[in-house]
């Protein structure tokens, strides 16, 4: 049972365009988000993050957004940059029995063409 | 400041074996998490150790099991190999459990033949 979903494989956006990723989960308790990037060959590096407590969180030319009624979150990338292509892990956070593990989606592969 | 290191990068064993993968975790975190990631798919959590303790596990046999040492490095070591043990396992530590900001390291890719 996947609790957090990417329906996107991928994505394709023209540099200097927005790139919108989008994430649903299914558990309501989920309340801390994360969003990741992983090139090949390399591990996931943290990206942005955003508490249920609000509903937006920005961070240059990353904003993520969160609707709890919905469960969806999406990441906005403005403007995009070749160099933003790579894989776009959505992860929340489980705290319950004290470990802090994370749940990721499959992932959206985004390519920025020049 | 180093980040969290993994070895080896890439291995290569045969169905009922076993293997031991290793991570250094980041100065100054005293937790790691071990993932697997499968082709096309994200990470899936396998297991946490806290202070040379597993403190949570995800849904994996315990042909899957680990160690943290005084240092806050870490093993995993899965047992009688099967092929769909085959992914990129990852490696992330941070400052504490419940703490959020995971540094991931690069995986060691195991092949399973």
């Amino acid at each position: 049972d996947q609790q957090v979903k990417q329906n996107s494989p991928s994505l394709s956006v023209q540099e200097g365009r927005i790139s919108i990723l989008n994430c649903d989960y299914t558990n309501s308790m989920f309340d801390y988000f994360l969003w990741y990037k992983k090139y090949p060959a390399e591990g996931p590096t943290f990206l942005i993050s955003i508490s249920s407590i609000k509903d937006k969180n920005e961070d240059g030319r990353f904003t993520v957004f969160l609707n709890k009624s919905a469960k969806h979150l999406s990441l906005h990338i403005v403007p995009s940059q070749p160099g933003d292509s790579a894989v776009y892990f959505c992860a929340a956070c489980d705290f319950s029995g004290n470990t802090g593990k994370l749940i990721f989606g499959q992932g959206t592969t985004l390519q920025v063409k020049p | 400041e180093t980040g969290v290191t993994q070895s080896p990068t890439h291995l290569i064993k045969t169905r009922g074996q076993q293997v031991t993968l290793r991570c250094s975790s980041q100065s100054g975190h005293n937790t790691v998490s071990w993932y697997q990631q499968a082709l096309g798919q994200g990470p899936q959590f396998i297991f946490q150790y806290y202070r040379e303790e597993e403190n949570g596990r995800g849904n994996f046999p315990p042909r899957f099991s680990g160690l943290q040492f005084p240092n806050y490095s870490s093993e995993l070591n899965v047992n009688a190999l099967e092929l769909d043990d085959s992914a990129l396992y990852l490696c992330a530590s941070s400052p504490q459990t419940e703490n959020y900001g995971y540094t991931f390291g690069s995986g060691t890719r195991l092949t399973v033949v």
